[in-house]
């Protein structure tokens, strides 16, 4: 079965510099979710979007959008980078039902180091 | 809001033994959901199991099952028949209205040959 797509897998940069994150969610699904998973931490939410349209905000940098495009891909982008945003994140999607039912799989991650 | 409490950091379990692993929450929702996700070593977050609270039964997936305790806000998980490919971190999981995933701090499971 297709899983969640994510790229880059590792990603390098220097502080201040721009990052882009891609994220391919299952087929059909129609809700992504971004997370950021800290070293020794627990994944936090940052943002999602149901069709297109951002649904739910979490603790989300200003330095940092996202959007969700024609295609349900969706690109986290993150300016201004500070070692502190070194971190996994993920990508998640899910199919919300009518039941509401919100099964997210993630993706395998963007391991994103900043020097 | 909700929170997610994994009261233990580390556990070990010998091959082909069973373990369980704790997790409370406290909520003031009625309808919401509650996951367990293993991330090995590889750190992919990989969904271990499901249960509906609405659902009185509890959820079973081959070797995992959860006791699902409503009223006490309890969610264990337990893994019968351990396997080295066990050993990961474990996150207890909820979300409710909101939809967006609460962990929990993790337990870090290890499976002992």
């Amino acid at each position: 079965a297709a899983g969640v797509i994510q790229s880059p897998r590792h990603l390098i940069k220097e502080k201040r510099e721009t990052a882009t994150l891609k994220c391919y969610p299952i087929p059909r699904h129609d809700t992504v979710y971004w997370y950021q998973q800290g070293p020794g931490q627990d994944p936090q939410f940052l943002i999602s979007f149901y069709e297109k349209m951002q649904s739910d905000k979490g603790s989300i940098p200003d330095r940092f959008s996202a959007q969700q495009f024609s295609d349900y891909h969706s690109e986290l982008n993150m300016s201004s980078l500070e070692l502190g945003d070194s971190a996994l994140y993920f990508c998640a999607s899910s199919l919300v039902g009518l039941a509401g039912e919100d099964t997210q799989y993630f993706g395998p991650g963007t391991r994103l180091t900043v020097l | 809001a909700q929170t997610v409490t994994q009261s233990q950091p580390e556990m070990s379990v010998q091959e082909a033994e069973t373990v369980t692993l704790s997790c409370t929450y406290d909520t003031s929702e009625n309808n919401y959901y509650l996951f367990w996700y293993k991330q090995p070593p590889s750190r992919q977050m990989i969904l271990v199991i499901r249960q509906e609270a609405y659902k009185q039964q509890n959820a079973t997936e081959n070797r995992f099952s959860v006791n699902f305790q409503k009223a006490a806000k309890s969610f264990s998980l337990k893994i019968s028949d351990s396997q080295l490919g066990d050993t990961a971190m474990y996150f207890c999981a909820f979300i409710g209205s909101a939809r967006q995933l609460t962990f929990g701090s993790g337990t870090q499971l290890t499976v002992l040959p």
